[in-house]
């Protein structure tokens, strides 16, 4: 079927480290996956972080990067030097063609300490 | 522009009791998402509308929860006979377009005793 596993949390990383989340994915009966970060900081709601729908291809948003690697089926969230409002739970998902259906990751919580 | 709202924005319940949830997308936006986040995991989509028709509900528990949204814009998430497992916060969410994202409301966090 079609599932999304990702680094399980929580994940604590010291301000200005560097930060990769694990994310891959299984489309089986997806033809054309779109592929998502999505992003809920403490107190809001979910919101969209990046997104990527064609292969090869790279997002970045908000100094995080992830590249849509088809061949080995993953999404991994990256950043460089993360800050203590980086803080928050990150969900990879995928989506079918135009992303009307959209699965998510169990989330991976993130703290930063200062 | 303002965003997805939802209310309740908290239910606490006995087993066996009815609850409504309702949602009011943004304007403008033809889909609208419900989902079911239980603790601890990602947001699990239940049923989603396109204006006022049903496109997906197979994931839907059609004994004990319907929704509906009869106008194409606001819906109504109801739970008959609520269950323990029912624990969970309730997301909505809304999308114009197939060039867009969806948005997502506050959500509703329920806890069934």
């Amino acid at each position: 079927g079609d599932s999304v596993t990702q680094t399980e949390g929580p994940v604590t990383v010291s301000e200005s480290e560097s930060l990769i989340i694990n994310c891959t994915y299984s489309a089986t009966s997806i033809a054309y996956p779109n592929l998502f970060w999505y992003v809920r900081y403490p107190g809001e709601g979910l919101q969209l972080l990046l997104k990527v729908i064609t292969a090869g291809q790279k997002g970045s948003s908000r100094g995080f990067e992830a590249t849509y690697n088809k061949e080995t089926t993953s999404f991994h969230l990256q950043k460089a030097s993360v800050q203590e409002s980086d803080s928050a739970v990150y969900y990879c998902a995928l989506g079918d063609t135009n992303a009307y259906k959209v699965i998510f990751g169990k989330g991976t919580h993130l703290h930063v300490l200062p | 522009e303002a965003g997805v709202t939802q209310s309740p924005r908290y239910a606490v319940l006995q087993e066996g009791q009815a609850v409504s949830f309702w949602c009011d997308p943004i304007s403008g936006h033809d889909t609208l998402y419900w989902y079911q986040q239980p603790r601890d995991q990602g947001p699990q989509l239940l049923v989603y509308f396109r204006d006022e028709a049903v496109i997906d509900n197979s994931q839907l528990p059609s004994d004990r929860f319907s929704a509906v949204r009869p106008k194409g814009t606001n819906s109504t998430l109801k739970i008959q006979s609520a269950k323990q497992g029912d624990t969970a916060t309730y997301l909505c969410a809304s999308r114009r377009g197939i060039q867009d994202t969806q948005y997502f409301g506050p959500g509703t966090r329920l806890l069934v005793l």
